[in-house]
């Protein structure tokens, strides 16, 4: 069955980097795009970029210069990377696929807390 | 980019009420995506392309709307259903974006 399966650190020290690794199963990466969407505490979802199936990205704007997806087709593995952190950066960091530009996101990882402290 | 506003931010229904929550887009959009999310878990696909159902939700659920305005209807509510629901829209280049969300809640 189709799964998307994180793993990262819980705590971050400001102005650290956080690096969170998607691994899915049940599906390719060289059909699927892969989505980061994040989730401060008690507030809504906030779209932070995508890697699609070719491997282009689209990233949100506001984040563009501190984000960097990457990924590795034969190990199914996609790879998120967000410089600089700030305590406004703590929140649940999701990863979630689409098939197509446009369409929704049909399965979501289970999430990993982030908190920004020293 | 264009803004997603989610009316009520929060509401509460009794079992078996006909429940409506709406979704404005600053600008025209040509379909709509809405999620539920229950506290603790990761959001879940909900209704995609407007008005399809994802696999496994009731059918007392429906999504409707084109251009500017989309809402989702509960025809009659159950406890099960109360979560926080978001919308979500991906027409125009990115960002994709999302609205505030509507808590729903079972009274």
């Amino acid at each position: 069955q189709v799964q998307l399966k994180q793993s990262g650190p819980g705590l971050v020290q400001p102005s650290q980097s956080l690096s969170i690794t998607c691994t899915v199963s049940g599906f390719s990466l060289t059909s699927y795009g892969v989505h980061w969407v994040r989730q401060p505490p008690g507030k809504g979802l906030e779209w932070l970029g995508v890697i699609w199936s070719g491997g282009s990205t689209d990233y949100n704007a506001a984040f563009i210069s501190r984000l960097s997806i990457s990924k590795d087709n034969s190990k199914s593995q996609v790879f998120f990377k967000m410089n600089s952190l700030q305590a406004d950066d703590t929140a649940i960091y999701y990863c979630a696929r689409n098939k197509d530009y446009g369409s929704a996101m049909d399965y979501w990882g289970q999430g990993t807390s982030v908190t920004v402290s020293s | 980019q264009i803004v997603l506003t989610q009316s009520p931010a929060i509401m509460s229904a009794s079992p078996g009420e006909k429940v409506t929550m709406t979704c404005s887009a600053s600008s025209s959009v040509s379909y709509m995506h809405w999620y539920q999310q229950k506290s603790g878990t990761s959001p879940k696909r909900w209704i995609y392309d407007t008005s399809k159902l994802a696999s496994g939700v009731p059918a007392r659920f429906s999504g409707s709307g084109s251009g500017t305005s989309y809402s989702l209807t509960i025809s009659s509510m159950e406890a099960e259903d109360a979560a926080t629901y978001y919308c979500q829209q991906w027409s125009s280049n990115p960002p994709m974006t999302f609205g505030g969300g509507t808590k729903l809640e079972i009274k």
